[in-house]
């Protein structure tokens, strides 16, 4: 299976300072028809996940532009230009190509 | 609006069974692939399930292969998962969710269905 490594698994931020997620996998995402499928997740307490990042740098409908996704390969990451209080929770990448789909670990982001 | 609501989670034996139901609505249920993902209390997601748009292809996680099957009902617009054999491992909120036509991950989501194995 394609393991997905995230760091850190804590991140401690200050209000309007910038974030970042890294998310390594153990296997090119590359598929055969050329895109990258690594996709991020926000998962803020008690709530479902929500999608934030698809396709390695494309933001959902409704995701705020402060949060961007890069990366190629197996290195990818996930950016908040400035946090905001609403985006304490946990921030999972995962993996859609090779089967099973697998998550990372889990960045938990709290606000110093 | 696309709305993913589940049912039948609850407090099981081990080695008992369950059948969880997802009930879709706001989208043409039968034109996507479908997932079932969990999370065990604190713990982080693991896709569980998927089966696709006329249930001829479904794919497991080896820890769930041969005791857990996806199956859907398009016109009833309802996805399931029976669920045998269970053990404590077992135990997590499941999830029922939509997975994007061309990102190939689940682009949204239920609140989720609590199962509970324990004697």
């Amino acid at each position: 299976d394609v393991v997905m490594t995230q760091s850190p698994l804590s991140l401690p931020v200050t209000l309007g300072q910038p974030a970042s997620i890294s998310c390594r996998s153990t296997q090119s995402l590359v598929y055969s028809d050329g895109n990258t499928y690594l996709s991020w997740f926000q998962q803020r307490p008690g709530q479902s996940p929500r999608r934030l990042i698809y396709k390695v740098s494309n933001r959902d409908s409704g995701v705020p532009d402060r949060f961007s996704g890069s990366g190629s390969g197996t290195d990818f990451t996930l950016k908040i230009s400035r946090v905001e209080a609403e985006d304490v929770g946990v921030y999972y990448c995962m993996q859609g190509i090779h089967g099973p789909y697998t998550f990372g670990q889990g960045t938990k982001l709290e606000i110093k | 609006e696309v709305q993913l609501v589940e049912s039948g989670g609850g407090l099981v034996q081990p080695g008992g069974s369950l059948r969880l139901s997802c009930a879709a609505s706001g989208f043409t249920f039968g034109d996507f692939w479908m997932s079932w993902v969990r999370q065990a209390p604190g713990r982080g997601l693991e896709w569980v399930a998927n089966i696709n748009q006329d249930g001829s292809e479904k794919y497991y996680v080896d820890s769930v292969k041969g005791r857990f099957t996806i199956s859907r009902d398009n016109p009833k617009n309802s996805l399931c998962l029976q669920m045998n054999s269970l053990t404590a491992d077992d135990t997590a909120l499941y999830y029922c969710a939509r997975v994007g036509r061309y990102s190939l991950s689940p682009t949204s989501w239920g609140q989720g269905t609590l199962v509970t194995v324990s004697s």
